[in-house]
């Protein structure tokens, strides 16, 4: 079975620039996550889909950060404009449906440098 | 209440050795406890998990001790390999709702052989 892919793996850009992150999950999971993993911190939950609507977006900012999950499968997330703490590395995981376990599992992350 | 807060942040162990990761919640409706392992390049991938109906799982080398009255828990890694250097990170989260996973800051594991 394939994995959580995402793309790029890596992107430098200049404050106040933009920039897109990718994400494919494993094929039936209903649920998708994003990351935010700063170097030398544990990852935090930035938005959760459940098929194509937002379940938790409690810690998205939402004045600079946008993410969509339109047909329930692939997901974009957007960083405009971007900040130097922006710094990170951003991380997609999928979840199947229908378990009691929170078996999440993640892509490889797309690191972001800005500078 | 949402942080799970882990030690130590780095830990040098000897081939052979027994590796002790500690982790301590707050919130009381945390009823799933995982491990993840993530090694440099590459996102977490859970190595075990525990809930709170027992005090301990055992999965190969690899074991979680749970006190609920202390709102603690622990991996033990047994017969710590070179291959065992990775950073690993506890989280918790509720089986209801929207099962979000706080994570961890992290413990950074360097086997020496």
């Amino acid at each position: 079975e394939a994995g959580v892919a995402q793309s790029p793996r890596y992107k430098i850009i200049e404050k106040r620039q933009s920039v897109a992150f990718w994400c494919n999950p494993i094929s039936g999971h209903a649920t998708l996550y994003w990351y935010q993993q700063i170097l030398g911190q544990g990852p935090k939950l930035l938005i959760q889909f459940q098929n194509n609507g937002v379940v938790d977006d409690s810690q998205l900012p939402k004045d600079r950060f946008s993410a969509e999950r339109l047909k329930g499968v692939d997901s974009t997330l957007k960083i405009q404009p971007a900040k130097l703490e922006d710094s990170a590395v951003y991380l997609c995981a999928s979840r199947k449906p229908g378990t009691y376990k929170n078996i999440q599992y993640f892509g490889a992350g797309t690191r972001l440098s800005v500078l | 209440q949402q942080q799970v807060k882990q030690s130590p942040q780095s830990l040098i162990v000897q081939k052979g050795g027994i590796s002790i990761i500690n982790c301590a919640y707050e919130n009381t409706a945390f009823d799933y406890f995982p491990w993840y392992q993530q090694f440099p390049g590459k996102g977490p991938a859970l190595l075990i998990a525990i809930r709170p109906d027992v005090s301990e799982k055992k999965e190969g080398r690899f074991t979680i001790s749970f006190n609920k009255s202390a709102k603690q828990f622990s991996l033990h890694i047994m017969d710590s390999q070179p291959g065992d250097s990775a950073t690993y990170f506890c989280a918790a989260s509720g089986i209801q709702g929207a099962q979000k996973l706080v994570f961890g800051q992290g413990t950074r594991l360097t086997i020496n052989p």
